[in-house]
């Protein structure tokens, strides 16, 4: 069973374009993450949610915006992309308490803005 | 800001011997964690160290944990080909509500 699964793996689109990646996670957690990891393998967190609340809000583009539907699902939108968006984007996910435990990650969706 | 570094930034060995990689942090934390992450795939966590912990094992992993050097090490024994990926500390800083800020990896590379 896979814990925590994305959709796509691979986006190859142009600039401008709006697309969205979905994450889904099936082990009860009630906090989920969005990871941007550069070329140079730079982990950087974007957004956090809990319990379907936005706890963490980095210094990211207002064109990416996150949507939680309910706590099993945290998806990633971004509108008119760019060519530094191109990156391996990862869903994680982890317990919620007040400090952080493992987290579980996704595979990665590759995404590259021609 | 990046919290975490490790060194080396890659470290090529062969099989049977052992690895050890080291991870500098910035800030006091509530623990620190080490994850793989093997070519085109997720990260995958390999243990937690608490603060008031200054060491932990699991299999062929050893953690160490320095608070007063803000320093910590992974070392992996007799290590194999697949141990061969990228391994990253992340650390959870006090007061980062439940934030992991992860570092810039080392590439570990295997040679049967």
């Amino acid at each position: 069973d896979t814990a925590v699964s994305q959709t796509p793996k691979y986006l190859v689109t142009q600039m401008g374009n709006d697309k969205s990646i979905k994450c889904e996670q099936n082990l009860g957690h009630d906090t989920m993450y969005w990871y941007k990891q550069d070329s140079k393998k730079f982990l950087k967190i974007m957004f956090s949610y809990n319990n379907k609340e936005l706890i963490i809000n980095e210094t990211v583009p207002n064109r990416f915006s996150p949507k939680s539907p309910d706590k099993a699902h945290l998806n990633l939108h971004i509108n008119s992309l760019e060519l530094g968006d191109s990156a391996v984007y990862f869903c994680a996910s982890s317990q919620g308490t007040p400090i952080a435990y493992e987290q579980y990650f996704g595979p990665g969706t590759r995404l590259t803005v021609t | 800001s990046q919290q975490g570094e490790e060194d080396p930034q890659a470290l090529s060995i062969q099989e049977g011997e052992n690895a050890t990689m080291n991870c500098s942090y910035k800030t006091s934390i509530n623990n620190l964690q080490w994850y793989r992450q093997n070519s085109g795939r997720g990260l995958v966590h390999l243990i937690l160290i608490r603060s008031n912990e200054r060491e932990k094992h699991s299999g062929r992993l050893r953690v160490t944990l320095d608070t007063s050097k803000k320093s910590s090490s992974l070392l992996i024994t007799a290590s194999r080909a697949a141990d061969t990926a990228s391994y990253f500390c992340a650390t959870d800083a006090v007061g980062s509500a439940r934030q992991l800020t992860f570092g810039s990896g080392t590439q570990l590379t295997v040679l049967p």
